[in-house]
């Protein structure tokens, strides 16, 4: 049982926007910044979304990231077959005095 | 170009020892936090530990506390950690990867844990 939660399963078609939800707790979101994480199938996570809204170099525009009280969430906009992927969510939980993942969410491209 | 490459996995059996290494570069290693993060079969990602650049601060996760032993030596540019009293459930890949801004913007490509009997 992840500390943060994320929808297990997400889809839509080549071209369409979705969009993960990914809700914590006053300790997590509430307090702290909020990553995404991409995985692609056998590879190893990518860093998509850093502090909430920044993208890294290279992440292109069509990722988003927003937060608004205990939960956050990922828009992926002009949806692309390549963006089939593992999505995960992270914060620092204070309470935890550590970082806590969400347990991820498949995007299919339909 | 930043690269980290894990190494030391492998198959242990229960109750065993076993330590991994993630050999850096491509940056100021000493100058950043680094973590491992774990991913069993099928599963999800979990944090486990982190350590401050300059290595005096520790931080582990609940399941791995007690046992795990995070470590680095930043005149190799090396991250390291002692796993002990193995169990069944700490069967995973591990992954270190680079803090920055609370983030982690750098992962290796993981060594995989097997503990088994």
């Amino acid at each position: 049982q992840s500390v943060l939660t994320q929808p297990p399963s997400a889809s839509g078609t080549p071209g369409q926007r979705v969009t993960i939800s990914c809700s914590g707790s006053s300790s997590n979101i509430g307090s702290n910044v909020v990553h995404w994480y991409q995985q692609l199938p056998g590879t190893a996570p990518k860093l998509l979304i850093y502090s909430n809204r920044p993208r890294p170099s290279g992440v292109p525009d069509r990722f988003s990231g927003s937060k608004s009280g205990t939960s956050a969430s990922l828009a992926i906009g002009g949806l692309q077959s390549d963006d089939e992927a593992d999505y995960y969510c992270a914060a620092w939980d204070d309470s935890l005095n550590g970082w806590v993942f969400g347990g991820g969410t498949k995007l299919t491209v339909l | 170009e930043v690269q980290l490459v894990e190494s030391g996995g492998g198959l242990v059996q229960p109750g065993g020892s076993l330590r991994l290494s993630c050999a850096a570069s491509g940056f100021t290693f000493s100058s950043y936090t680094m973590t491992w993060v774990r991913q069993a079969p099928g599963k999800g990602l979990e944090w486990v530990s982190a350590i401050s650049g300059p290595g005096v601060n520790t931080y582990y996760a609940e399941a791995v506390k007690g046992r795990f032993t995070i470590s680095r030596d930043n005149s190799k540019n090396t991250l390291y950690m002692q796993m002990n009293s193995l169990r069944d459930e700490d069967t995973a890949v591990y992954y270190c990867a680079k803090g920055n801004n609370w983030a982690f913007d750098s992962w290796g490509q993981g060594t995989l844990v097997t503990v088994s009997s």
